[in-house]
């Protein structure tokens, strides 16, 4: 069974600092990657898939990263803002996905 | 273009009971997946649903039960509810199988007391 860990499970950072969350799966076999938002309360805000062909995908000031040899996937936010805060979910998988438990990240003025 | 709707918002029910929770995917989408996330978790695989016929299903009891219907909604059931089953029911549409992103509503927030 897939299991996927992320770390930290909390981060605050400064507006305007580079940050880097981290998301480590177990099966290597996987189909995709897929980052996630959620803002409290509320779905989930699909933000970068990258299938299982794939070592990365850039969306604006985001950026994934996936490397299955070591079970790891990075998401990187460029230039953090206040707007960013929100608890950011890594899925492994296909349309059957599994999921870590997040990183909420806070984003101080 | 409407997003994936879910309904209702928030729900409250007694233990025992039944509930049903509807969803409605993004225009042209065939695949419907339900999830349960619990308060301070991941959200959990229940069900996916294409062109009609379960295509997979997690670790989840026989008291949830989904069907789809030739619109491509879909209602996810449960039945008996228990205190455990207060969660965010997510449902997500994609326009295939595997391949395409899942594209999650809001979610319907149920309570059980």
């Amino acid at each position: 069974k897939q299991e996927v860990t992320q770390i930290p499970a909390a981060l605050s950072v400064p507006e305007g600092e580079n940050l880097v969350l981290n998301c480590s799966f177990t099966d290597s076999a996987i189909y995709n990657l897929q980052w996630f938002r959620q803002d409290p309360g509320k779905g989930l805000t699909s933000l970068l898939l990258i299938q299982s062909s794939q070592r990365e995908q850039t969306s604006g000031r985001l950026n994934a990263s996936l490397d299955k040899s070591s079970g790891r996937s990075t998401l990187y936010i460029a230039a953090s803002q206040p707007g960013d805060s929100a608890t950011y979910l890594c899925a492994a998988g296909a349309n059957n996905l599994f999921f870590g438990t997040g990183t909420r990240l806070t984003v101080i003025p | 273009d409407a997003g994936v709707t879910q309904s209702p918002t928030h729900l409250i029910k007694t233990r025992g009971q039944h509930v049903t929770l509807r969803c409605s995917p993004i225009s042209g989408h065939k695949s419907v997946s339900w999830y349960q996330q619990v308060l301070g978790q991941g959200p959990q695989f229940i069900f996916q649903y294409y062109e009609k016929e379960e295509r997979g299903r997690g670790n989840f009891p026989d008291r949830f039960s989904a069907r789809q219907f030739p619109n491509y909604s879909s209602e996810l059931n449960v039945n008996a509810l228990l205190l455990g089953d207060s969660a965010l029911y997510l449902c997500a549409s994609s326009l295939g199988l595997d391949v395409s992103p899942l594209h999650f509503g809001n979610g319907t927030r149920l309570t059980v007391t």
